[in-house]
């Protein structure tokens, strides 16, 4: 099946620093990249699409100054909180689609990132 | 705006018992219904799907129920383990944007 991996699996950070998150599709080349943010107990709520070579998009209320996105290559996406401060801290789950798949609503998700923003 | 919502919060059941999870929906142009499957601490796994087209689909001892003229679907889970001990989230979405949208997610504990 698809897989997908996340790096780091948990970062711990000063308030002020930035972070970088990657994604990957491990065995297939993803056409998009979802990054979802979740809180403990709480759904996933999706912050940004992002299709290879283009800019993301962003969900309303996200700041897309705060959350950089760069997708680089059809099996790549990075999120990097700039400027983290504690109340960016989260569970961060990116998912892919597989462009070969003829059915293409089925997400595969990563394992998430945890960050603790001190 | 809730679109998918999901019951219950939580549920507890005894080990080879039913679980029953149920999810209603306001978006008549949602077409694909999505059940994840998540452990502390991991991303969330595709379980189960169902297209409006059906009634009904299983896979082993998980079973989608969709009635679409009510607007709702449930999540069966049959002979339940305390291995399905999770959190399990519905969710809809509509054929061009495929962006999902989850219900709000139910804790389920299974005792053995």
């Amino acid at each position: 099946g698809a897989v997908v991996s996340q790096h780091p699996s948990w970062v711990i950070c000063k308030s002020g620093t930035s972070v970088k998150i990657e994604c990957r599709s491990l065995d297939f080349q993803a056409t998009t990249m979802f990054w979802y943010r979740q809180f403990p107990k709480q759904s996933l709520m999706l912050m940004a699409t992002s299709n290879e070579g283009s800019k993301a998009t962003y969900e309303q209320g996200v700041e897309k100054d705060k959350f950089l996105i760069n997708h680089a290559s059809l099996t790549l996406s990075t999120l990097t909180v700039t400027s983290a401060h504690p109340e960016d801290s989260s569970f961060y789950i990116c998912s892919a689609r597989d462009g070969r798949e003829w059915h293409q609503e089925t997400q595969y998700f990563g394992p998430g990132t945890r960050l603790l923003v001190l | 705006q809730q679109q998918v919502k999901q019951s219950p919060q939580s549920l507890i059941v005894q080990k080879g018992g039913i679980s029953i999870i149920n999810c209603a929906y306001e978006n008549t142009a949602f077409d694909y219904f999505p059940w994840y499957q998540q452990f502390p601490g991991k991303g969330p796994a595709l379980l189960i799907a169902i297209r409006p087209d059906v009634s009904e689909k299983k896979e082993g001892r998980f079973t989608i129920s969709f009635n679409k003229s009510a607007k709702q679907f449930s999540l069966h889970i049959m002979d339940s383990q305390p291995g399905d001990s999770a959190t399990y989230f519905c969710a809809a979405s509509t054929g061009g944007s495929y962006i999902p949208t989850f219900g709000r997610g139910t804790s389920l504990i299974v005792h053995p």
